[in-house]
């Protein structure tokens, strides 16, 4: 295990709706990733935040949106659902904003219908 | 752009078969990069990375990866592969933009092995 935790594992939502994935942290950890894995791809890195502050984002739109709490657990925010937005989503924790180490949890399997 | 490419999508072995997964990559700064294992309804794990110093990289598991620059190449190797062993992995570099590091992963390779 790696001490990340995501919840919930499973969602299954309409498309048009919104949805707020949740992320704890490992222990001591600052900075928080996450990264959408769609269907026979990698990881693609969403962005990341490093207390409390957004500190660099992928090419994905304004409607994912993120959170990170004094606690450095996180929450990521996807508005208005579309069926592509069907993935797997992952959330790291790492020391450093640099990621030299990023432990990852479960995974939310998200699906848009 | 920066990207990694893994050229195999599906590989099967028999039980003791030798394996190497192919990894290319593209990033025109100093080079981190990571093999990811991911075992069915598991978590992504680190099998091994490269930061610096000896190109030859020993991880977990009994997988090794060799880092050659001039082909801008990280390719994993195990010398006799157990039937635990099947899963997805993927290959990773680490590309850094001001203070923030983020991982650019490959599409992976998933490993079939037969007992």
């Amino acid at each position: 295990e790696t001490g990340v935790t995501q919840s919930p594992t499973h969602l299954i939502k309409t498309r048009g709706q919104q949805v707020t994935l949740r992320c704890s942290s490992q222990s001591g950890h600052n900075t928080v990733s996450w990264y959408q894995q769609a269907l026979g791809q990698g990881p693609q890195f969403i962005f990341q935040y490093y207390r409390e502050e957004e500190n660099g984002r992928g090419n994905f739109p304004p409607r994912f949106s993120g959170l990170q709490f004094p606690n450095y657990s996180s929450e990521l925010n996807v508005n208005a659902l579309e069926l592509d937005d069907s993935a797997l989503y992952l959330c790291a924790s790492s020391l450093d904003r640099g990621n030299t180490e990023a432990f990852f949890g479960q995974g939310t399997r998200l699906t848009v219908v | 752009a920066q990207s990694v490419s893994q050229h195999n999508h599906h590989v099967i072995l028999s039980e003791a078969a030798s394996l190497e997964l192919g990894c290319n990559y593209s990033y025109g700064g100093t080079v981190n990069l990571f093999w990811y294992v991911q075992y069915p309804g598991q978590h992504l794990q680190l099998l091994l990375k490269y930061f610096s110093g000896d190109p030859l990289v020993k991880g977990i598991k009994g997988f090794e990866a060799e880092f050659i620059k001039s082909k801008f190449s990280f390719n994993l190797r195990k010398p006799s592969v157990q039937w635990s062993d099947t899963a997805e992995y993927f290959c990773a570099v680490l590309v850094y933009g001001g203070s923030q590091g983020n991982l650019i992963f490959g599409k992976g390779t998933k490993l079939s092995v037969k007992p």
